[in-house]
């Protein structure tokens, strides 16, 4: 079954420094996504990118977060300063098209210290 | 604003036993919802699904019922086993965009099953 790649599982930055989460959606799919989710907390949304531009962005998405589909198949969101509070389990999920069907990858939980 | 909530933060089920996990949400335009599965250190997992259209849609063990009247979303899992202890979350999405359709998550409910 296709499945969503995300690396690394876990990363840990000091605050202030930039991180790059990679994600490698399912081959056929247009709709990408991610979203974080602080421990013990629920799933939010952060971004939507669709015909290679953003769709949609959360508050949470602000100018220290952007996102990149460098080559046709890695969809990256980076943060360029890191903040204690950026610290949480990022989802990356993609979608194919007309259709609802969401996959989510594993996450890669950031740890900001 | 919108919001979706969940009435029970933890659920403890005797194995065997069937489960219902509640959710509410706010947006009366939601019009697909969505409950996911997720387990400890892994992303949440497509569970079931249904269109704001239908009330009941059943699934293999699963079961979401809508009342769209109140609000209401709940999944039944029925002959509750050990690999059913997760968190269950319910998402709504809005009407169709253009593009986007982004999912707005509720607060989950932790089912613990109880051997």
């Amino acid at each position: 079954e296709p499945e969503v790649t995300q690396t690394p599982s876990h990363q840990v930055t000091q605050m202030g420094q930039e991180v790059i989460l990679r994600c490698v959606p399912i081959s056929n799919h247009l709709y990408f996504y991610w979203y974080r989710q602080i421990l013990g907390q629920k799933v939010e949304f952060l971004v939507s990118f669709y015909n290679n531009e953003i769709s949609e962005k959360s508050e949470i998405f602000d100018d220290q977060f952007s996102v990149e589909r460098p080559d046709g198949s890695n969809f990256t969101l980076k943060i360029r300063s890191t903040k204690l509070e950026d610290s949480a389990m990022y989802f990356c999920a993609s979608k194919g098209g007309a259709n609802y069907g969401y996959t989510f990858g594993s996450g890669t939980r950031l740890t900001v210290v | 604003g919108e919001s979706v909530g969940l009435h029970l933060p933890t659920l403890s089920v005797q194995e065997g036993d069937n489960s219902i996990i509640n959710c509410a949400y706010s947006n009366s335009a939601s019009d697909y919802f969505i409950w996911y599965k997720q387990e400890s250190g892994k992303g949440p997992q497509f569970i079931i699904d249904i269109r704001s259209n239908m009330d009941k849609r059943q699934g293999q063990r699963v079961t979401v019922l809508l009342n769209k009247t109140v609000k209401h979303l709940s999944l039944q899992i029925a002959a509750t086993q050990p690999g059913d202890s997760a968190v269950y979350f319910c998402a709504e999405i809005p009407p169709i965009k253009a593009a986007g359709n982004k999912l707005t998550f509720g607060g989950g409910t932790r089912v613990l099953v109880k051997p």
